[in-house]
């Protein structure tokens, strides 16, 4: 599985959109995006996933370049609550699905 | 749904002890996980079964056994039992794209 970069840590003030960049430049053809969190030692929450277009759900936008070797996910109006570390793994999902999870990016959203 | 169980939420061991960290899914989801996670850093896989009677080895499976009888239930059992192996567990299960988490279990070694 390709290898992911994310820097450690961010800020983000409440209300405001939260960008949070991830590399994997050395993506393969049939791998996934996959974008979790974890808040304070909870188990990890999926957030979204993409291959090669743009996704959006309730809890965020997922933009993927066109040569895939970057991505952001982007949590429109960050809350408080929003505060945890996320990670962004690539994955070639299927029977071979094993999420490889790095140290990720603490987010802080601050008042 | 209940979701991904897992007992115990929290447990002190001494060395050389043995136990087993249960978990349980009410999804019907085949794929489960074992991940551990030590201060600070991400998860690491430990044990993954595709179905009743597969299981596979991740990461790190020294020191553990797993055993995968049910769709339902894939507990992760510990043989004595060292302080490296002080970490919070998580059991988690997948459905077709999206993992479930369980809430972790706490292991101290002493």
């Amino acid at each position: 599985d390709a290898k992911t970069t994310q820097p450690p840590s961010m800020d983000c003030a409440e209300g405001r959109a939260a960008n949070l960049p991830c590399n994997h430049s050395t993506i393969s053809g049939n791998e996934y995006v996959y974008w979790y969190r974890q808040i304070h030692s909870q188990g990890p929450q999926y957030i979204i996933h993409g291959l090669k277009n743009n996704e959006t759900n309730e809890m965020a936008s997922l933009i993927i370049t066109e040569d895939r070797k970057s991505s952001t996910l982007i949590l429109p109006h960050a809350t408080l609550r929003d505060t945890a570390v996320y990670y962004c793994i690539v994955d070639s999902g299927g029977s071979n699905y094993k999420l490889t999870f790095g140290k990720g990016t603490l987010l802080t959203v601050n008042p | 749904n209940a979701g991904v169980t897992q007992t115990p939420k929290f447990r002190i061991l001494k060395i050389g002890q043995s136990m087993t960290l249960q978990c349980t899914q009410d999804m019907n989801h085949n794929y489960m996980y074992w991940y551990r996670q030590d201060p600070g850093m991400g998860l690491k896989l430990i044990y993954y079964s595709v179905g009743a009677g597969i299981t596979d080895k991740g990461e790190v499976p020294n020191g553990y056994n797993v055993s995968r009888s049910t769709t339902e239930d894939f507990p992760l059992r510990l043989e004595l039992a060292a302080p490296s192996q002080t970490s919070v567990y998580f059991c988690a299960s997948i459905d077709s794209y999206e993992q479930y988490f369980g809430p972790g279990t706490r292991l101290t070694v002493t």
